[in-house]
């Protein structure tokens, strides 16, 4: 059984740049969640996505979106970068859209300057 | 409002001393309550959870976790603390977003255990 996995493990980029991130689910789940956490905060929800459509969305703007495939891994983009955005970005997986276990990834460390 | 409040933002103990993690949670429904732990530069780990079963929950690494209904409570313990514990502890509610299945997840702002020697 694979675990959650994620790439880039870092990233930089500059304001106004657009970010693609990515996202393996674990072996046999079909929900994917991603979560923004900036430093010293705790994970805030950006969106769900279940069998390839989204699924709720926490309060982020339309810039970032995400899609999700047919084997369940996931993207996420950032369009039109901002220095807020610099943040660890969180992916979790789980069966069904009832999040009673997630099991997340490592993260990827987004830097804007 | 659904809302989850941890009381402590930092915590420092004594390796071999109680731990306690305090988690007041908000939710008109009956919750689902969850601990997780943040090492350093490392992922979420998912410790316990409860899902109206038994209101004790016991979870890896020895933690262990209280639901109180009239307390609206669900308290992480650890009965002897380990260097190994040090990290950050999110307490997590999910809560419905409509009728059915459909539900969220709404985290505390964490706790960050410190683990003397």
């Amino acid at each position: 059984e694979t675990g959650v996995t994620q790439s880039p493990t870092h990233l930089i980029k500059t304001r106004g740049q657009q970010v693609t991130l990515r996202c393996s689910s674990q072996s046999g789940h079909n929900t994917v969640s991603w979560y923004q956490q900036a430093l010293g905060q705790g994970p805030q929800f950006i969106f769900q996505y279940y069998r390839e459509e989204e699924n709720g969305r926490g309060n982020f703007p339309p810039r970032f979106s995400g899609l999700q495939f047919p084997n369940y891994s996931s993207e996420l983009n950032v369009n039109a970068l901002e220095l807020d955005d610099s943040a660890l970005y969180l992916c979790a997986s789980s069966l069904g859209i009832a999040p009673y276990e997630q099991y997340f990834g490592p993260g990827t460390r987004l830097t804007v300057t | 409002a659904q809302s989850v409040t941890q009381l402590d933002s930092h915590v420092s103990v004594s390796e071999g001393t109680p731990v306690l993690l305090r988690c007041n949670y908000s939710s008109s429904y009956s919750p689902s309550l969850f601990w997780y732990v943040q090492h350093p530069n490392k992922g979420l780990q998912l410790l316990l959870k409860y899902t109206s079963a038994a209101t004790l929950v016991k979870g890896i690494n020895g933690f262990e976790a209280e639901f109180k209904k009239s307390e609206t409570s669900f308290h992480l313990t650890k009965p002897s603390a380990h260097m190994s514990d040090a990290a950050e502890y999110f307490c997590v509610v999910s809560v419905s977003r409509n009728a059915g299945n459909n539900r969220k997840l709404i985290w505390g702002l964490g706790t960050s255990l410190a683990v003397n020697p």
